[in-house]
């Protein structure tokens, strides 16, 4: 199985604030990777998909970059409304595999 | 705008079963592969089972092989998952995902509101 690395687990940031969240694969994805938002007592939501490919309707503080083993998904200036917890997945490769989240709370 | 709604959910006992539906509204699902995605309380999101649109390329998670069957209805709209066996450690939120392509090598891009599955004496 693909094992989904992501760091940091948390972090606490301001509005406003860049912030960077990596996902590292035990193996090659190539680009099949993305990202979810899920906030308390709901369902993720896709952000990004292909590694870089923005889901329509998904503003454009939101981005993704990277493939093979490391990946990179970055909010370019925080709102309010972007603190909630973020998952990484891999569909390279059956077993399809999440990160095990990074929640990002307010500083 | 595509609405998945799960039902089916519910309080189990240890070894027992569970049927639960996912109805799709807003597009035809027979065009997508479809997924069931878990996650237990306080916990991180699970990858469950996907099934292609024609029902015949189907996986599993190990945690759940041999105990669940995924299966579609296209006609009807669809997903089920039928689950077997049941331990406390599939205490969860069950959710039904969407995939993005009719490949079950799909992230997925509409998901219910999940449906929790209870599992104790």
């Amino acid at each position: 199985d693909i094992q989904m690395t992501q760091s940091p687990s948390a972090l606490s940031a301001s509005v406003g604030d860049r912030v960077t969240i990596t996902c590292r694969a035990s193996q090659s994805i190539s680009s099949w990777l993305a990202w979810y938002q899920q906030k308390p007592g709901k369902a993720p939501k896709l952000l990004i998909y292909k590694a870089s490919s923005l889901q329509s309707g998904v503003p454009l503080r939101f981005s993704g970059s990277g493939s093979g083993t490391e990946c990179t998904f970055t909010i370019s200036s925080l709102q309010p409304e972007d603190f909630a917890t973020y998952y990484c997945q891999q569909y390279s490769s059956y077993p399809w595999t999440f990160g095990q989240g990074t929640k990002v709370e307010i500083k | 705008e595509v609405q998945l709604l799960e039902s089916g959910g519910g309080l189990v006992q240890p070894g027992g079963s569970l049927r639960l539906s996912c109805a799709v509204s807003g597009i035809s699902s027979s065009y997508y592969a479809m997924s069931w995605v878990r996650q237990a309380p306080g916990k991180g999101l699970e990858w469950v089972s996907i099934i292609n649109t024609r029902g015949d390329r189907i996986y599993y998670a190990d945690s759940v092989q041999g105990r669940f069957t995924i299966s579609r209805d296209n006609s009807e709209n669809k997903l089920y998952l039928q689950l077997n066996s049941l331990r406390a450690e599939d205490t969860a939120i069950y959710y039904c995902a969407k995939g993005q392509y009719s490949d079950p090598y799909s992230s997925f891009d509409s998901w219910g509101q999940g449906i929790l599955v209870t599992v104790s004496s």
